[in-house]
């Protein structure tokens, strides 16, 4: 059964620190997902890490991918009050051909000023 | 063009009674997947349809969830005899193709259903 885990489940820093939030997951899979999503709204599409060792980066939020590891990072660059929200990873069920994805349990930020 | 459009956006309905929830994909979008998300669970799969087809039904709960799409575009999901346990966001999302590496699932704004 594939398995997908997030820690932490839930992270309060200050505006201005950095942190990271990991994704484990269980078996083999060829693309790996991180969704944003806020309170009462749905899920709001962030990276899509293809490769081993694939890197995506928007403003203060870096993704990354070790295959090998089976672990993605998310990590959070001067955090800004913006980013509150809980951030999903996600894998695909069936190895990309299908697309059912796997959720990890949601990693739930709170940026305090 | 528009994004993922479901409704109603909440329903509340009492234990026993039969609910269909709709979803409107992306124009264009062949893939079309049901997910639900509640306290408990957290995100669940439950359907994946290519086309008119559901290739994929393993998370369907019971025998009281089914689903159909028509003409490539909209869906239902009909949950017959509610049970409070069927309580949860249902989310709908859709995607150009499941067979390009840079898919992407665009999720709709999700029906609340509230089973009293």
């Amino acid at each position: 059964e594939l398995k997908v885990e997030q820690n932490p489940l839930f992270l309060s820093m200050q505006e201005g620190k950095n942190y990271t939030i990991y994704c484990n997951y269980s078996t083999t899979s060829d693309r790996l997902y991180w969704y944003r999503q806020d309170p009462g709204k749905s899920l709001e599409s962030l990276f899509v890490l293809l490769s081993n060792g694939a890197v995506k980066q928007e403003g203060r939020l870096m993704a990354s991918l070790d295959t090998k590891a089976r672990l993605s990072t998310l990590h959070i660059t001067a955090a800004v009050h913006d980013l509150s929200a809980t951030y999903f990873c996600a894998v695909d069920g069936y190895g990309g051909s299908q697309g059912n994805l796997i959720f990890g349990k949601g990693t739930k930020l709170s940026v305090k000023p | 063009g528009a994004g993922v459009s479901q409704s109603p956006s909440n329903k509340v309905t009492e234990k026993g009674k039969d609910v269909e929830l709709r979803c409107d994909p992306i124009s264009g979008h062949t893939a079309l997947y049901w997910y639900r998300q509640s306290l408990g669970q957290g995100l669940e799969f439950l359907i994946y349809f290519q086309g008119n087809s559901a290739p994929d039904k393993s998370g369907l709960p019971s025998d009281r969830f089914s689903a159909e799409r028509t003409g490539g575009s909209v869906s239902t999901l009909t949950i017959q005899r509610t049970q409070q346990e069927d309580s949860a966001v249902y989310l709908c999302a859709s995607s150009l193709a499941p067979g390009l590496g840079t898919d992407t699932q665009y999720f709709g704004p999700g029906t609340r259903l509230t089973v009293l």
